[in-house]
């Protein structure tokens, strides 16, 4: 199991403001990350799922970077809306498949 | 599609009973299902590896005579907790996996006991 960090624990955004959070972890034997964004009392939802360095995944207004050498993973959220309010999870894969995960970023979007 | 469901969503019980819960992908055969664990605050934590016809494989620091699971079809896997305890309590999810690789969640239990 990996070490995968997530930065911040939370942020609080302002409806139509952009924002970008972090997740970090051990560059060696990386295979692939998943973002997640999970709603309270429903399934985490997968976003986007990247393997190569440099690779850049976008779905509507979310986006995300990855750069394996140096073991990060940014996601990005343009033009925020309250509907983007969620815990997004980032998930590095091991080669065995299994997946470690980050503790998640909560992101409250204010009206 | 990949839709996966978790039943109960919550459950409370005394100290001392077992609970069971089942993991069901309702539209999509897995022969692979993960069981997972989250305390408050933190990452989920890959608990076993659930494997259709097989037994399962349990991580590190997992007990298998407390955490039973069985995978007795393509479509359901469950995780008995057995003779709970409090520290037992915390929030349980499971995952299926397809061909593809790719792992979808249900929604989750809380798990208290009491």
């Amino acid at each position: 199991i990996l070490n995968v960090e997530q930065s911040p624990q939370s942020l609080h955004v302002q409806e139509g403001d952009s924002t970008n959070f972090t997740c970090s972890f051990p560059s060696s034997n990386f295979y692939a990350l998943h973002w997640y964004r999970w709603e309270t009392a429903k399934s985490p939802e997968a976003l986007f799922v990247m393997t190569l360095n440099g690779d850049e995944k976008k779905k509507g207004r979310i986006s995300a970077t990855l750069n394996t050498k140096e073991g990060y993973s940014y996601l990005y959220i343009k033009g925020s809306q309250p509907e983007d309010s969620a815990t997004y999870l980032c998930a590095v894969v091991l080669n065995d498949y299994k997946l470690s995960f980050g503790a998640g970023t909560t992101v409250t979007v204010r009206a | 599609g990949a839709v996966v469901s978790q039943h109960p969503s919550r459950v409370i019980c005394k100290s001392g009973t077992s609970v069971k819960i089942e993991c069901r992908s309702l539209d999509f055969q897995a022969t692979t299902m993960f069981w997972y664990r989250q305390f408050p605050k933190k990452s989920l934590m890959l608990m076993a590896t659930s494997n259709e016809g097989s037994k399962a494989t349990y991580e590190q620091g997992v007990e298998k005579d407390k955490f039973l699971i069985n995978h007795a079809s393509l479509t359901l896997s469950t995780l008995t907790v057995t003779s709970a305890h409090p520290e037992d309590s915390s929030f349980y999810i499971c995952s299926a996996r397809l061909a593809s690789r790719e792992q979808y969640f249900g929604p989750g239990t809380r798990l208290t006991v009491t």
